[in-house]
């Protein structure tokens, strides 16, 4: 069975630095990784999607990465903002006909 | 991506009331799904939503308790039935158009029972 991890479970960072959060599975055998985004009382909200032929995927100042070998995934955000701060979470599909496995997320709160 | 619209937002119910959500997608999706968040967890998938045949629901998860209707490939609706205050959660619609395409998410049904 897919266990995901993410780590850290919080992060605080004041406005500007460049930040990771990352992402570990415990089956190296997967479909894809996606990343999502998720503000307080919302849905969730696409980021990224990793296929398992990919080692990368990047939008604006976002950039994931995918090492199915080690079974990690990292979110780079480059020059964090305020609007940043939101809880992002790490989901895994093993195959083309499975469902997601999410982790438990990383809460990010970016001071100004 | 695909619009999804998930009706209602929020409520607040009666111990013992059902209550049924509504997820509306501006486009034929092969896929969708619900899932459900308890306060401070991540998501839990309840079941996939199949066009025109019964709902395959996931470990813990009931039909009884969640029935799940989807009479075509941009609607599907799940119901909470005698809820109960652990059914306090928010409810979440996805759906996805297959071929390795990324799952989408509506913003949610926020449900307080009690």
């Amino acid at each position: 069975k897919q266990e995901v991890t993410q780590i850290p479970a919080a992060l605080s960072v004041p406005e500007g630095e460049n930040l990771v959060l990352n992402c570990s599975f415990t089956d190296s055998a997967i479909y894809n990784l996606q990343w999502f985004r998720q503000d307080p009382g919302k849905g969730l909200t696409s980021l990224l999607l990793i296929q398992s032929s990919q080692r990368e995927q990047t939008s604006g100042r976002l950039n994931a990465s995918l090492d199915k070998s080690s079974g990690r995934s990292t979110l780079y955000i480059a020059a964090s903002q305020p609007g940043d701060s939101a809880t992002y979470l790490c989901a895994v599909k093993n195959s083309g006909y499975s469902t997601l496995t999410f982790g438990k997320g990383t809460m990010l709160l970016v001071s100004p | 991506s695909a619009v999804i619209s998930q009706k209602p937002s929020r409520d607040i119910c009666q111990r013992g009331t059902s209550l049924t959500i509504q997820c509306q997608v501006d486009s034929q999706v092969t896929m969708m799904f619900w899932y459900r968040q308890q306060p401070g967890q991540s998501l839990t998938l309840i079941a996939t939503a199949n066009q025109g045949s019964e709902a395959t629901y996931e470990s813990g998860f009931v039909i009884d308790k969640f029935p799940i209707s989807r009479p075509n490939l941009t609607f599907s609706t799940l119901t909470v039935s005698n809820m109960s205050p652990e059914d306090s959660s928010i409810y979440l619609c996805s759906v996805e158009a297959g071929g390795g395409q990324p799952q989408h998410f509506g913003d949610g049904t926020r449900l307080s029972i009690l």
